[in-house]
């Protein structure tokens, strides 16, 4: 059974740091693309980030291009996003899905979601 | 990349049949076989519905169909079940390995 676990999010002010982690299980991790989609409070769905299954190719949206890097370790079955320079509007869900290939194309699975509030 | 077009509503009585649309451009939803569908319960993840346009993956009931015409996808949802009523979300890839999503249309069933 393919299992993701979302963890990191908490309250953070403008301008600081988070660092979100998604532990995976299940299925080969190192196989598969990964993806971070977020939710803001009460909106839709906004894909953020992709990364290849070897994690040498990264993708972002435009609205956090700069500002959120993501990786995995394959070793450890971990998908990451390091969250930088918060703004109010990323205040959101952030869930990690696991990709149907080996490249950013379209989520398979999903993870419960962790949530970041950022506000002072 | 701007968000694909979807109704913000549908509905449809107990058995009958529902159709979502997803409008986007040659961009993404007409450029590649890549559109998929999220159902999403309140305070719930999404859940796959639909892949690659119109395949389901394990466990989704045959009563949930994708298809695509040009830069406009559909989802049908048919013999429509009270557990139906949810959020659905298109997704399309948008070339350069960057995704697009729909902004959501919340079903009802009466």
């Amino acid at each position: 059974e393919v299992q993701l676990l979302e963890s990191g999010g908490g309250l953070v002010q403008p301008g600081g740091s988070l660092r979100l982690s998604c532990a995976a299980s299940g299925f080969t991790f190192s196989t598969y693309a990964m993806n971070w989609v977020r939710q803001a409070p009460g909106k839709g769905l906004e894909w953020v980030s992709g990364l290849s299954s070897s994690g040498s190719s990264t993708y972002y949206a435009d609205s956090v291009k700069g500002r959120l890097t993501i990786s995995r370790d394959n070793s450890k079955n971990t998908l990451y996003l390091q969250m930088n320079s918060l703004r109010a509007e990323d205040t959101a869900v952030y869930y990690c899905a696991k990709d149907f290939r080996t490249t950013p194309r379209m989520a398979e699975y999903w993870g419960q979601g962790t949530l970041v509030t950022v506000s002072s | 990349q701007s968000a694909l077009t979807q109704p913000p509503s549908a509905s449809g009585s107990p058995g009958q049949s529902v159709t979502i649309s997803c409008t986007g451009t040659s961009s993404d939803v007409g450029g590649y076989n890549y559109v998929s569908w999220y159902q999403q319960h309140p305070g719930k993840a999404p859940k796959t519905m639909i892949y690659e346009v119109s395949k389901r993956p394990s466990g989704v009931p045959d009563r949930f169909s994708g298809s695509k015409s040009g830069n406009m996808a559909s989802l049908t949802v048919s013999g429509l079940q009270a557990e139906d009523e949810a959020d659905y979300y298109c997704s399309s890839y948008a070339g350069s390995n960057n995704l697009v999503f729909g902004g959501g249309t919340k079903l009802t069933v009466l």
